[in-house]
C-alpha cells in the first residue's frame, strides 16, 4: 500500500492567497484526521470524518479554514483567505474503525504564507 | 476528557547513553496508550502502544514503556541511543470507552543524539 498521500509537499504563497491542500487516504481506512503542526502550539486536530461525514471540526480555527471529503479515498483542506499565521505544517492521517488501530499519517504539507 | 503532559520539550543525550521521555495523563476512564516518532520531514509513525496485559510494551528498535496506573505515567526508555533515534516523540491517550474519539498528543518530545 501506498500510505497516505498528501499533495502539495511545500505551498509558499502570498498573504490573502487561497491555498487547497490535499489527502488520499490509505485504502479501506474509515477515519481521516487533518492536523496542524506548529512550533508554538505543538500538533493540533482541526477536524475528522468517519466514512467521508464530518464528525467534529471544533479544532478548525475560524471560518477561513475548511474541510470536505467527497469520497472515502480523497479530502481536501482549503484555507480561504490565507495569513502568515496560518503557516505551519498539515497532516493528513486515517485508521480504520477500530479504536485501537494504528493511525497512519502522510508526510504533511509545509506551507508559508507570506 | 484526557490530557496528555510531556515533561520535557527537548532532550540532548549522548550515543550509547540510556534515555527516558516522560508521558503522563489525565483521564476519569480507562486508557489506551501510545508512543508516535516523528523523524526529520516525515509523518508520525507508531513507535509502541499499551491496550491491555502486560503494563510493559517493548518496540522492535529497543524501547520500551510501562503503563504505571497508579502514578498515571507511561514513560518511554531506551538504554542505549543512537544517532538514527534522533526524532521527536509523542505520546497520545484514548480512552477506552469512548467510542471513536480521536487520540490526544501531548506536545512531543526532541530527542536529540549526540556523537
Amino acid at each position: 500500500d501506498a500510505g497516505v498521500i498528501q499533495s502539495p509537499r511545500h505551498e509558499v504563497t502570498e498573504m490573502g492567497q487561497e491555498v487547497t491542500l490535499r489527502c488520499k487516504p490509505i485504502s479501506g481506512h474509515d477515519y481521516l484526521f487533518w492536523y496542524r503542526q506548529t512550533m508554538m502550539r505543538g500538533l493540533e486536530l482541526l477536524i475528522y470524518f468517519n466514512n467521508n461525514v464530518p464528525i467534529d471540526d471544533s479544532g478548525m480555527p475560524e471560518d477561513r479554514f475548511s474541510a470536505k471529503m467527497p469520497n472515502a479515498s480523497f479530502s481536501t483542506l482549503k484555507i480561504q483567505p490565507s495569513e502568515p499565521r496560518d503557516s505551519a505544517v498539515y497532516f493528513c492521517a486515517s485508521r480504520t474503525g477500530a479504536r485501537t488501530g494504528e493511525l497512519f499519517f502522510g508526510e504533511g504539507s509545509r506551507l508559508t504564507v507570506l | 476528557a484526557q490530557s496528555v503532559t510531556q515533561l520535557d520539550s527537548q532532550v540532548p543525550v549522548f550515543e550509547e547513553a540510556p534515555v527516558e521521555l516522560r508521558c503522563n495523563y489525565s483521564s476519569s476512564v480507562s486508557v489506551y496508550l501510545f508512543w508516535y516518532v516523528q523523524y526529520p520531514n516525515q509523518g508520525l509513525q507508531l513507535l509502541l502502544k499499551y491496550l491491555s496485559g502486560s503494563t510493559l510494551v517493548e518496540s522492535i528498535n529497543g524501547f520500551e514503556a510501562e503503563f504505571n496506573k497508579s502514578q498515571t505515567s507511561f514513560h518511554l526508555r531506551k538504554p542505549s541511543v543512537h544517532i538514527s533515534d534522533t526524532a521527536e516523540y509523542f505520546c497520545a491517550v484514548s480512552a477506552i470507552n469512548s467510542g471513536n474519539t480521536p487520540l490526544v498528543f501531548g506536545k512531543g518530545t526532541r530527542l536529540s543524539v549526540i556523537a
